[in-house]
């Protein structure tokens, strides 16, 4: 069976330092992979999907980037943080129509 | 054309109630509706899907309705427990590889016991 892995859980962050979010599926091949943000009580946001390694497309320009660097694993990247980078940060696959979320990583800038 | 329209925001229930949230699309080249619960720290599961060749799917207590003419479906939540308490979520996208989901905003549900 598919399993879909995110660490950390929780990170707490200065303003300005940077981030290294990591998620990996076990069980699949070549699956599209895709990065969320879900601000406090709000829907969720696209930021990333991959396609394949080293296939990245952005939906929404800001200070962070996403890398493929193996077939299932999908790492979300920062520079320099700032505080409206502070949210629950979501990493999903997906199988034909059905997308599976992982647990997330809730991130605090301070 | 690619958005999905949830409501209501947030919505309120008594145990044993019968919970309803409505969502609209655009795109009529949309041919996949998932819905997703999510609770509080944790990510979103799929609960429940429907496709477009049917106009009803139900599994328990859970049952999406769809009506592809008015380019609508909804989700009922048959007796309503507080356990059901949670963010939902509508989906809709093309069933092919590469395309994205398209999701609605959210609806807050409390089922009060």
């Amino acid at each position: 069976s598919q399993t879909i892995h995110q660490w950390p859980a929780t990170l707490v962050q200065p303003v300005g330092s940077p981030l290294s979010l990591e998620c990996t599926v076990e069980g699949t091949s070549n699956p599209n992979l895709y990065w969320y943000r879900q601000a406090a009580g709000r829907g969720l946001q696209l930021l990333f999907y991959s396609v394949g390694i080293g296939q990245i497309s952005s939906e929404v320009p800001q200070n962070l980037s996403a890398s493929r660097p193996q077939d299932r694993q999908f790492i979300l990247s920062s520079k320099k943080l700032l505080l409206s980078d502070s949210g629950f940060y979501l990493c999903a696959w997906r199988d034909r129509g059905t997308q599976y979320f992982g647990p997330g990583t809730r991130l605090t800038v301070l | 054309q690619q958005q999905v329209k949830q409501s209501p925001q947030s919505l309120i229930v008594q145990k044993g109630g019968i919970s309803i949230i409505n969502c609209a699309y655009e795109n009529t080249a949309f041919d996949y509706f998932p819905w997703y619960q999510q609770f509080p720290g944790k990510g979103p599961a799929l609960l429940i899907a429907i496709r477009p060749d049917v106009s009803e799917k139900k599994e328990g207590r859970f049952t999406i309705s769809f009506n592809k003419s008015a380019k609508q479906f909804s989700l009922h939540i048959m007796d309503s427990q507080p356990g059901d308490s949670a963010t939902y979520f509508c989906a809709a996208s093309k069933e092919t590889s590469g395309s994205r989901l398209t999701f609605g905003e959210g609806t807050q549900l409390t089922v009060n016991p």
